[in-house]
């Protein structure tokens, strides 16, 4: 079947933008997670979420990154007003339960200009 | 708080060879879960092995075992017969016994010579 699919591959965008950053999620996978890796290092945890609700968003960096995940499947990450320091690869993954195996997606590289 | 420290940022093999990956963690959790994963340039993060705390014994997957030193923290990751299509940046990472959270390592890159 069909894996974790994330949108766009690769986003370009100047400092200041606002970006949206789409996780498809495995079909029936209630825990979705979103995680950073910045060039060189191991991914670090920014959200998780079970179903629609966001049960731990201590991983998000501060005010500007914020996400969503409406009706149980496809999230979203959202950033506004982008820094350079955001540039990253960001990389989601689910699991058909919380202590389930993740399965990750090829994750969105974000370049801020 | 959750660490897992990697200490080599990169390690070499010939093609057949064997390596090994090293890897220590602190956790204040008494189960746990370790992981080892594969992420090729492709960045697709790819479940190598897994390991639960609670089982001393070793897991092993084809030509990929672990060294589980739950005393000492250690998770050190032993490839086989290394291939050329082994060649990747390798994780380490755990996870506690919540909701599923993975707290990895810095990395190691692999390169296998032919």
């Amino acid at each position: 079947g069909a894996g974790v699919s994330q949108t766009p591959s690769n986003k370009v965008t100047e400092k200041g933008k606002y970006v949206e950053l789409r996780c498809d999620p495995i079909s029936g996978h209630t825990a979705l997670y979103w995680y950073r890796q910045s060039l060189g290092q191991g991914p670090e945890f920014l959200i998780y979420f079970q179903g629609t609700g966001a049960a731990d968003d201590s991983g998000l960096p501060n005010d500007r990154f914020f996400a969503v995940r409406p009706e149980g499947s496809v999230s979203t990450l959202k950033i506004q007003r982008t820094e350079r320091g955001d540039s990253a690869v960001y990389l989601c993954a689910s699991a058909p339960a919380p202590r389930s195996e993740q399965y990750f997606g090829p994750g969105t590289r974000l370049t801020v200009t | 708080a959750q660490t897992v420290t990697q200490s080599q940022p990169e390690m070499s093999v010939q093609e057949a060879e064997t390596v090994t990956l090293s890897c220590t963690y602190d956790t204040s959790e008494s189960d746990y879960y370790l992981f080892w994963y594969k992420q090729p340039p492709s960045r697709q993060m790819i479940l190598v092995i897994r390991q639960e705390a609670y089982k001393q014994q070793n897991a092993t997957e084809n030509r990929f075992s672990v060294n589980f030193q739950k005393a000492a923290k250690s998770f050190s990751l032993k490839i086989s017969d290394s291939q050329l299509g082994d060649a990747a940046m390798y994780f380490c990472a755990l996870r506690g016994t919540s909701y599923g959270k993975l707290t990895f390592g810095q990395g190691t890159i692999l390169t296998v010579h032919p």
